[in-house]
């Protein structure tokens, strides 16, 4: 039992390109979140899905997308890399309920130069 | 607008005394609230959570309070623990649980 597991650990972009963060859960959870963490900033919710085929924005999408084609999969895609979007990415899967709380992934550490 | 804030960044207590971390929030349709700790280089580690409809749950050394009419929340741990040093989030959901917002944190350190 992998929990989340997130690829790659590290990763440096040039400005302007592109890339896909992976994150695959082996838990058969419904919803699956990626956030950011910044410094002073707490965890930011970019985008969230509750189910396959099912994905909406969070607080902070621009710059981002995802899809949800299976239960386990949920890539985020960097369309243009830009300096702001140096960051700490962590994705994360729940079952359907408040109470039992999100698994965190060990994130993605990116750099934008 | 920041709706769940955590206003002290750090706190210190010494080995085996109580730590206490704040968090407080303004929108009132939050259904859940949860406890989050994080060590360096590590995901966050989900604590202990309550509903809306309590005022207190417990988890062994972790107690969790709510206050609904002052839109408060508290994390008490007895008694501190050296490794329990890291930094702790709070955050909130509605009804589904499908969207988490978190605090800013705070970085609990206990002294030996």
């Amino acid at each position: 039992n992998a929990g989340v597991t997130q690829t790659p650990k590290f990763q440096v972009l040039k400005t302007g390109q592109s890339m896909t963060l992976q994150c695959a859960q082996d838990m058969n959870h419904e919803y699956m979140s990626w956030y950011r963490q910044d410094p002073g900033m707490g965890l930011r919710l970019i985008h969230y899905s509750v189910g396959a085929g099912i994905t909406d924005q969070g607080e902070v999408p621009n710059g981002y997308n995802v899809s949800r084609s299976t239960t386990e999969d949920f890539p985020l895609r960097l369309l243009s890399a830009a300096p702001s979007q140096t960051s700490v990415y962590f994705c994360a899967s729940s079952y359907s309920s408040g109470l039992y709380g999100y698994t965190f992934g060990s994130g993605t550490r990116l750099t934008v130069v | 607008d920041q709706q769940v804030k955590q206003n002290s960044p750090s706190l210190s207590v010494q080995e085996g005394r109580i730590s206490i971390l704040n968090c407080d929030y303004t929108n009132s349709m939050f259904d859940y609230f949860l406890w989050y700790k994080k060590y360096p280089a590590e995901g966050p580690t989900f604590l202990i959570s309550i509903s809306s409809i309590k005022d207190k749950n417990e988890d062994g050394r972790f107690t969790v309070f709510l206050n609904k009419s002052a839109k408060h929340l508290s994390l008490h741990i007895v008694p501190s623990q050296p490794g329990d040093s890291a930094v702790y989030f709070c955050a909130a959901s509605g009804r589904s649980g499908s969207r988490l917002t978190f605090g800013e944190g705070t970085q609990l350190t206990v002294n030996p």
